[in-house]
């Protein structure tokens, strides 16, 4: 398996502009999980889904932040519009179930400017 | 208030010698607790689980304790290599419905030769 892939690796966007994150997770895992990393907090989880359906939403910053799920392959992570504090490396990672460990994609790094 | 604190931001020690990375948390009563590794640029990669009545566990050179009296986690490398050079993770888990993995900001780790 290629394991968890994220695109676009790096995004610069202006403020204000609309921001999409893509995520395929690994064949089989039931769990998908969007963390962001920053220097300053570290790595925060902002949503988690199990079989396509968002479970915890209460890391998600605000309204501007949204996440889908459509089915058990893609995922993405929408930033409307993206301000400069949003800039932060932005993980996914899937599961095969809740008590397991965590596979990492290798993360978008976004700068907004 | 919740709080995971992971010893010094960096550790630097040299060839053949013994790490030993902690993971102090306040408030929070895990179920497990697992670390990872992470690279520069890419994404954290699963090394160990522990559970709460584990008090210790072994793979190859890595060695983790749990202790729930003292609240903390100490990860062992022994005869460190320069290529276990790295920032490590420690990720606490409540053992609850509905909770997803809390992670500590790291310690970096640089073996010298």
């Amino acid at each position: 398996d290629a394991g968890v892939i994220q695109s676009p690796r790096h995004e610069v966007t202006e403020m204000g502009q609309e921001v999409t994150l893509r995520c395929k997770p690994i064949s089989g895992h039931d769990y998908l999980f969007w963390y962001r990393q920053t220097m300053m907090r570290g790595l925060e989880l902002l949503i988690y889904f199990n079989n396509n359906v968002p479970i915890d939403d209460s890391g998600m910053p605000e309204d501007r932040f949204s996440a889908k799920m459509p089915n058990a392959s893609f995922s993405t992570l929408k930033i409307q519009p993206s301000e400069p504090r949003d800039s932060a490396v932005y993980f996914c990672a899937s599961s095969l179930g809740f008590r397991e460990k965590l596979f990492f994609g290798s993360g978008t790094q976004l700068s907004v400017l | 208030s919740q709080k995971i604190e992971q010893n010094s931001e960096a550790l630097n020690i040299q060839e053949g010698k013994t790490a030993t990375l902690t993971c102090n948390y306040t408030n929070y009563s895990p179920a497990y607790l697992q670390w990872y590794r992470q690279d520069p640029g890419r994404g954290p990669v699963f090394l160990l689980l522990i559970r709460e009545n584990e008090k210790e566990k072994r793979k190859e050179r890595l060695k983790v304790t749990f202790d729930t009296t003292l609240k903390q986690s100490l990860f062992h490398i022994t005869a460190s290599q320069p290529a276990d050079s790295a920032t490590y993770l420690c990720a606490l888990d409540m053992g609850q419905a509905g909770t997803a993995l809390i992670f500590g900001k790291g310690t970096t780790l640089s073996v010298s030769s």
